[in-house]
């Protein structure tokens, strides 16, 4: 049974970055997909991108370009999302998922998602 | 992209009632459509993917249906751990996009 778990809570001055990390435990992790998901305060869900591991490319939503980069290291089964360029609007929680799905195109559903990160944007 | 449009957007309902949360979708996504729920402080739970198939686990109380642009979630027979939030996501083109959220609170 894949287990996911994130780093913990961050606060952040506006214009800096935040790397967000999530350890994949228990199942594979080179080959299905994990994908990055925000919440912000009294919204839905936001996809931001996602990545195979085994082949390194992500894929980042249009509104998320440039200022999103998703990474994975098979080595150690985690995965990284790092945001730059961070306004109070990207505070929000952050979730790592993974979809069983062997290519970020064709995605299915995510299954399971990690704990959830905190990060606040604030000056 | 594909706009995920849920109603009702809360809901309030009590221990044993059914109910049944709707979600559009602003094109055609064949049963790409996925339902989670969501605990505060949790992480959300896969109930149903493919618009009708039950997660392992998920209690069968559960049940998803639609094809196209129209889908539903039906809790039969509310218990006391299923008062949440709902989502619905499709998973038929990139950007994979969700619903805007069901509260099903307890009256």
């Amino acid at each position: 049974q894949v287990q996911l778990v994130q780093s913990g809570a961050e606060v952040k001055k506006p214009g800096s970055s935040v790397k967000v990390s999530c350890k994949a435990s228990g199942g594979t992790f080179s080959s299905n997909a994990i994908s990055w998901v925000r919440q912000a305060p009294g919204q839905g869900p936001e996809w931001m991108g996602g990545i195979i591991p085994m082949f390194g490319t992500a894929n980042y939503a249009q509104k998320f370009q440039g200022r999103v980069t998703i990474i994975a290291d098979e080595s150690t089964t985690t995965a990284y999302m790092d945001l730059s360029s961070l306004t109070s609007e990207d505070t929000a929680v952050y979730y790592c998922a993974r979809d069983i799905s062997p290519d970020i195109t064709r995605p299915t559903w995510f299954d399971p998602w990690g704990q959830g990160t905190l990060v606040t944007v604030s000056s | 992209d594909i706009q995920m449009t849920q109603s009702p957007s809360s809901l309030s309902a009590s221990v044993g009632d059914s109910v049944t949360i709707t979600c559009r979708a602003s094109q055609s996504i064949s049963t790409y459509l996925n339902w989670y729920q969501h605990k505060p402080g949790t992480a959300p739970k896969l109930l149903i993917y493919a618009a009708s198939s039950l997660q392992g686990g998920a209690p069968s109380r559960f049940s998803g249906s639609g094809s196209g642009t129209d889908f539903t979630l039906t809790i039969s027979s509310l218990q006391p751990e299923d008062f949440a939030a709902y989502y619905c996501q499709q998973s038929y083109s990139l950007p994979i996009t969700f619903g805007q959220g069901t509260r099903l609170e307890i009256k």
